[in-house]
């Protein structure tokens, strides 16, 4: 079945770590999205990207850093220098500019301990 | 885009009807209304979408006000499953931002046996 997959599920860090997140998506979609949500909030666009090779800031993109190699995959870096990474963050994926047809994975729970 | 308002929390018997109010009062005549709901630790899952008419699929309704400032969402006979926060978003079809699906605070709803 296709669908986006984000790995792992859960993800502990310790302070003045860099760790990267996966997502991956077998949909042939064009855009990808990186997403944060904090408890009781709701969702803020770190990043996106409408074709390989190209990403743009979204609301929220300090601390973060992202690549798009290849069409499929999406990975999105915590730096160290994002000062409250413990958060869920939401891989999503669109076909073309429409604006339904978002499909998210299931996200990554961040853990900075 | 469009601000929404939705109420923090409602209710909802199993079985019976569930009325998600949104307004949108600042909504433009190209800008439609699309909800998503997400379950507890999930990815957002789109719902339906609508732009002036009444539209209805498998999951819901979307009943809009003629002067398309505010909308319902009806979930015709809830479920535990159903147990979810669902957003409101207003967004134009075709966008120069690919990225921006602004989710709001959504409203809890709570499905009860």
């Amino acid at each position: 079945d296709g669908g986006i997959t984000q790995s792992p599920k859960y993800l502990f860090r310790k302070e003045g770590q860099n760790v990267t997140l996966s997502c991956e998506q077998n949909l042939n979609h064009d855009a990808m999205y990186w997403y944060r949500q904090d408890p009781g909030q709701g969702l803020r666009l770190i990043y996106y990207s409408q074709i390989v090779n190209d990403f743009q800031k979204g609301d929220i993109a300090e601390g973060y850093s992202v690549s798009r190699e290849k069409k499929e995959s999406f990975p999105l870096t915590v730096t160290s220098a994002q000062k409250n990474p413990t958060a869920f963050y939401l891989c999503a994926s669109k076909k073309d500019r429409g604006g339904y047809g978002y499909t998210f994975g299931s996200g990554t729970r961040l853990t900075v301990v | 885009d469009a601000k929404t308002t939705q109420p923090p929390s409602m209710d909802c018997a199993e079985g019976r009807a569930a009325n998600l109010p949104c307004n949108h009062s600042t909504i433009s005549g190209n800008e439609y209304v699309y909800w998503y709901r997400q379950i507890h630790s999930q990815g957002p899952q789109y719902i339906i979408h609508g732009l002036k008419n009444n539209e209805t699929n498998e999951m819901a309704s979307l009943i809009i006000t003629e002067d398309r400032k505010s909308s319902t969402l009806i979930l015709p006979h809830a479920t535990l499953r159903d147990t979810a926060v669902y957003y409101c978003i207003v967004r134009a079809l075709l966008t120069d931002s690919w990225g921006k699906l602004q989710f709001g605070a959504g409203t809890q709803v709570v499905v009860t046996p």
